[in-house]
């Protein structure tokens, strides 16, 4: 069965420091990987996707993210946080079925300080 | 701009009074899903609807029942709310054109609350 771990629940960050949220999968075919922000009281926004190909994901808002195979993981990565990026933040890998089921993560709380 | 739009984004009812969530989507979409997530944790997958082909997960309380009536509208029914479906109900589609991968677009939720 497909499983997502976010080992860290909270990440408190300085405005304009680096920002890497860890994910790690557990999937027995190859997986589909997404990346998902919630602000307060919001619907989840998409903010990148790895299917195939190149292993380095170019995201919205800045943000990037890298897909490692050998370790499971899928981090995302912003080189400068922006007081706007605190919210909660979803791995989600999908099933490799027609109608895409999603397995999140627990989420990572991320808050920006000053 | 395409969308998944929920109505109403707060929604009060009373304990074991029935309520109906309502979801629409211009993105003309084939699968959509009903989520429920409560404060802190992930989204929770209640059911989803592949066209008309409704797929309830085994774990969902028969309380939770869903419409949909053509592509563009989907809707939860909750038959006799409890305490504990307190929540934020997130609504979500994405296209399955025997792709597979596809993202998940989603709505902003509405935020259920029991009396």
């Amino acid at each position: 069965a497909q499983s997502v771990t976010q080992p860290d629940i909270h990440i408190t960050v300085s405005e304009g420091a680096s920002l890497e949220l860890r994910c790690n999968y557990s999937y027995g075919a190859t997986p589909y990987l997404f990346w998902y922000v919630q602000s307060p009281g919001q619907g989840l926004q998409l903010l990148l996707k790895y299917f195939s190909g190149d292993t380095l994901v170019q995201g919205i808002k800045g943000f990037e993210a890298e897909f490692k195979r050998s370790q499971s993981s899928f981090n995302l990565r912003k080189p400068s946080v922006h007081w706007s990026d605190a919210a909660e933040y979803f791995c989600a890998v999908g099933a490799g079925n027609s109608w895409g089921k999603f397995q999140f993560g627990a989420g990572t709380q991320v808050v920006v300080t000053p | 701009d395409a969308m998944v739009i929920q109505n109403p984004r707060y929604q009060v009812t009373q304990f074991g009074k029935p309520v109906t969530l309502s979801c629409s989507q211009t993105l003309n979409h084939n699968v959509m899903y009903w989520y429920q997530q409560k404060s802190s944790q992930a989204p929770k997958l209640l059911f989803h609807y592949y066209d008309k082909d409704f797929n309830n997960e085994a774990d969902t309380p028969d309380n939770f029942q869903s419409r949909r009536p053509n592509t563009s509208f989907c809707f939860l029914d909750i038959r006799s709310p409890g305490l504990g479906d307190a929540a934020m109900y997130l609504c979500a589609t994405s296209v399955s054109l025997g792709e597979v991968g596809q993202p998940q677009h989603f709505g902003d939720g509405t935020r259920l609350s029991i009396l």
